[in-house]
């Protein structure tokens, strides 16, 4: 079946310590798209990337980086920079070009938390 | 800057009444929006979408109402169904013509359906 797979499921880290959350998507979307959510709050964008090899900052970039080197795959490391990264990360994917709905189909989370 | 609003953050709804769920946008480049269900520890699932050039779009049981000149646009379900106790989320974009741009969402509205 096509869709977004997002692993881990659930990771801890210590403080200072990089982590990479992987997504990967077989819908042969062009672009992907991680967003953070915080309680009481929307999804906010970290980053996104509308085709192999290029990428924009969202909302919330810094403290975040990611890299876009295959269509189905685009990671996002979460580096001692980011202040508060103790969050639930979604993934996400889209069509680009005319006639595409808008529509996001995303993975089912990672929940990362800071020790 | 909250540019999708949704005021409230909860809602209970006895089954088999109707469920209205409310939001509102800021930006007068938006000219797309999508509300998206997710239930916890799941990633968000699009449910349905309106574009600016029309004022209602349904399906099923699920019907979405655009008030462009109120910057306004609201879900409606009925009847309401346990199945659809959830966080329900709006958000909008503006429309390329190279297709979707990223979305921006609101802070989600968590529907509680009581048998």
């Amino acid at each position: 079946d096509g869709g977004i797979t997002q692993s881990p499921k659930y990771l801890f880290r210590k403080e200072g310590q990089n982590v990479t959350l992987s997504c990967e998507q077989n819908l042969n979307h062009d672009a992907m798209y991680w967003y953070r959510q915080d309680p009481g709050q929307g999804l906010r964008l970290i980053y996104y990337s509308q085709i192999v090899n290029d990428f924009q900052k969202g909302d919330i970039a810094e403290g975040y980086s990611v890299s876009r080197e295959k269509k189905e795959s685009f990671p996002l490391t979460v580096t001692s920079a980011q202040k508060n990264p103790t969050a639930f990360y979604l993934c996400a994917s889209s069509r680009q070009g005319r006639g595409s709905t808008g529509e996001l189909f995303f993975g089912e989370g990672s929940r990362l938390t800071v020790l | 800057d909250q540019q999708v609003k949704q005021n409230s953050p909860s809602l209970s709804v006895q089954e088999g009444r109707i469920s209205i769920l409310n939001c509102d946008y800021t930006n007068s480049m938006f000219d797309y929006f999508l509300w998206y269900k997710k239930y916890p520890a799941e990633g968000p699932t699009f449910l349905i979408s309106i574009s600016s050039i029309k004022d209602k779009n349904e399906d099923g049981r699920f019907t979405v109402f655009l008030n462009k000149s109120a910057k306004h646009l609201s879900l409606h379900i009925v009847p309401s169904q346990p199945g659809d106790s959830a966080v329900y989320f709006c958000a909008a974009s503006p429309i390329s013509n190279f297709g979707n741009e990223k979305l921006t969402f609101g802070t989600g509205t968590r529907l509680t359906i009581i048998p």
